[in-house]
């Protein structure tokens, strides 16, 4: 069964500082991985998406893929009050198939003023 | 404009009814998916669907049924509320494997 594993937080920053948020996945198989944020009683929200190993960044954030070590990070510079909110790593199905994403439970990230 | 829009957005009913949350996605996208989302947070795949096939996790018990009247939709109906069935339900679409774009969600509370 696949899995995806992220250490729930909550994960404390202070504003302006760099946020690091990891996630490790079982399926080997898999082509694409995604970070969706999520603020409370929303929907999940599309951050970052990265499908081959190495960096990808957009604007503050910048998503890390290592298929080797099965390996997802997420980090974001000059984190602000507004970034507060659950940070939630997703992968895709094996083979790019029909099946839908299989979630972490998600790291829920506080940014102090 | 609303990309992938639910209806309703709350849905409160008695244990042992039939319901339905209705779905529709205006992005152009081939697969369609329905996620519930338990009172811990967690978010789950139930349904995944295109013209060619249907997915199902194996873990969703059978009262729950995906309906498609055509690629732009991708209605739930489930039978014989029960308690547990309290979640929050996500309708999402997505081309290929490319990202998943997610409805607003529809909160369904049981008494």
């Amino acid at each position: 069964q696949k899995e995806v594993e992220q250490n729930s937080g909550p994960l404390s920053v202070p504003e302006g500082a760099i946020a690091s948020l990891n996630c490790t996945y079982s399926d080997r198989g898999s082509q694409s991985f995604f970070w969706y944020r999520q603020y409370s009683g929303k929907s999940p929200e599309l951050i970052m998406s990265i499908y081959s190993n190495g960096d990808k960044e957009d604007g503050r954030f910048t998503a890390q893929l290592n298929k080797a070590s099965q390996y997802v990070s997420l980090l974001i510079r000059d984190s602000q009050p507004s970034d507060s909110a659950t940070y939630l790593c997703a992968q895709g199905p094996s083979g790019g198939g029909a099946d839908g994403l299989t979630f972490g439970k998600g790291t829920h990230l506080i940014i102090q003023p | 404009d609303t990309a992938v829009s639910q209806t309703p957005k709350y849905l409160v009913t008695q244990m042992g009814n039939d319901k339905s949350i209705k779905c529709e996605q205006n992005l152009g996208h081939d697969t369609m998916y329905w996620y519930k989302q338990d009172s811990k947070k967690f978010l789950k795949i139930m349904f995944s669907y295109n013209n060619k096939e249907l997915i199902i996790n194996e873990t969703v018990p059978n009262r729950f049924s995906p309906k498609s009247p055509d690629k732009a939709h991708l209605n739930l109906h489930i039978n014989s509320l029960e308690l547990g069935d309290s979640a929050v339900y996500f309708c999402a679409s997505s081309k290929g494997n490319q990202p998943q774009h997610f409805g607003d969600g529809t909160r369904l509370s049981i008494l």
